[in-house]
């Protein structure tokens, strides 16, 4: 089983739509949890995270955690065609320690016109 | 505030040769992490330094890779001798804590391709 698992997409949204991102992971002593953004040719770029059980706002964007279900999402509202990405859940264990960040593989994200 | 710097940003070789990459993190942060990305996949880490320490290095494939944070700010990957599956984009990322929470931002990249 992955460590961080993510559907590789794409998927296909119409603009002004609302873009639901899923990532389960399997280390139950996770504590952080992030969402970057990668457009193509370029490096990760920091969306959010969340560390508590429930939902997080920022802008357009909502992160949601549900660590009983092992399960992290994103949201994001009024989709752009400039948000048009690959977008990367990535897991960090717990807060003690150096702990490595785990990636899965990426959802792609296509917002149409 | 500067971002994380890579150079180079790419680099072609033969398989065989021998290839580095060098990192300069933002200032300030102790941890400096080099991750591989291979096409379609997302990034994994090789290792992790805090300040000039290894912390982790078990993806690191130590016959060919090697890297170095001897004065505890920027670092250098080496690969020798490269190989094609070597072929990737090599991501520096650097982080600070601050409480319970770190975030680690990313450098641009050094896109290899090994022939």
């Amino acid at each position: 089983q992955k460590e961080v698992e993510q559907n590789s997409g794409p998927l296909s949204v119409p603009e002004g739509a609302i873009a639901s991102l899923n990532c389960t992971y399997s280390d139950r002593g996770s504590q952080s949890f992030f969402w970057y953004r990668q457009y193509s040719g370029k490096s990760p770029e920091l969306i959010m995270f969340i560390y508590s059980n429930g939902d997080k706002e920022d802008g357009r964007f909502t992160a949601q955690l549900n660590k009983a279900s092992q399960y992290v999402s994103l949201l994001i509202r009024d989709s752009q065609p400039s948000d048009s990405a690959t977008y990367l859940c990535a897991v960090r264990g717990p807060a003690t320690g150096f702990q490595k960040l785990v990636f899965g593989t990426g959802t792609r994200l296509l917002v149409s016109p | 505030e500067a971002g994380v710097a890579q150079s180079p940003r790419y680099k072609i070789i033969e398989k065989r040769q021998s290839v580095a990459f060098w990192c300069n993190p933002i200032s300030g942060h102790a941890t400096l992490y080099w991750y591989q990305q291979i096409l379609g996949q997302g990034p994994k880490l090789l290792i992790q330094f805090q300040n000039n320490g290894v912390v982790d290095d078990s993806q690191l494939p130590k016959d060919r890779f090697s890297a170095e944070r001897l004065k505890g700010v920027d670092s250098t990957l080496k690969i020798q001798p490269a190989k094609l599956e070597d072929s990737a984009v090599y991501l520096c990322a650097s982080s600070v804590r601050r409480g319970a929470q770190e975030t680690q931002y990313f450098g641009p990249g050094t896109r290899l391709l090994v022939l």
